[in-house]
């Protein structure tokens, strides 16, 4: 059963600090690597994709991937009330599918 | 603009009674998916065309048929929707190449109430 994990949270972060969050997922040969943001109520909107180990750097966004270790991270600097959303994390299968994790809910606190 | 629309946006059904949701895209995508989303769980997949080629997860009920007439068009139909059907459903579409996923982009959802 192929799997996507992330922390529920909530993870509550200060107005303007860095927020990191935290995927991992079984399958090892995983080639493609998105992060999602949702609020409440509306549907997920694309914020990062990565397909190669390394850092992906998109404005305040930058995703981690890391292969070996199998986890894929989202960090957002000088982190906004806007930010406040769940975070879905997803990895693409070899059936051109994407296997979702559960989401974790991220609270800025002004 | 390209996008993936949905419609109704809200659909209120009766228990049991029939009820079809559109998707439709311009971004002129070979694949389109249908999701389905509880409160905090993860979008769930119930089925996605690649080009005409249907495919159905193996745990998607009966009760849940889909068509699609062409590149554009995707429908949902639920043919007796029951209590726990209700949920946001969400369409999707992407373009797919071999050896690659690309991103899946989301239409704006279907909030549906079964009364």
């Amino acid at each position: 059963q192929k799997e996507v994990e992330q922390n529920s949270g909530p993870l509550s972060v200060p107005e303007g600090a860095i927020a990191s969050l935290n995927c991992t997922y079984s399958d090892r040969v995983s080639q493609s690597f998105f992060w999602y943001r949702q609020y409440s109520g509306k549907s997920p909107e694309l914020i990062m994709s990565i397909y190669s180990n390394g850092d992906k750097e998109d404005g305040r966004f930058t995703a981690q991937l890391n292969k070996a270790s199998q986890y894929v991270s989202l960090l957002i600097r000088d982190s906004q009330p806007s930010d406040s959303a769940t975070y879905l994390c997803a990895v693409g299968d070899s059936n051109y599918q994407l296997i979702w994790g559960a989401g974790t809910k991220l609270i800025i606190k002004p | 603009d390209a996008m993936v629309i949905q419609n109704p946006r809200y659909q209120v059904t009766q228990f049991g009674k029939p009820v079809t949701l559109s998707c439709s895209q311009t971004l002129n995508h070979n694949v389109m998916y249908w999701y389905q989303q509880k409160s905090s769980q993860a979008p769930k997949l119930l089925f996605h065309y690649y080009d005409k080629d249907f495919n159905n997860e193996a745990d998607t009920p009966d009760n849940f048929q889909s068509r699609r007439p062409n590149t554009s068009f995707c429908f949902l139909d639920i043919r007796s929707p029951g209590l726990g059907d209700a949920a946001m459903y969400l369409c999707a579409t992407s373009r797919v190449r071999p050896g690659q996923q690309e991103t899946q982009y989301f239409g704006p959802g279907t909030r549906l109430l079964v009364l």
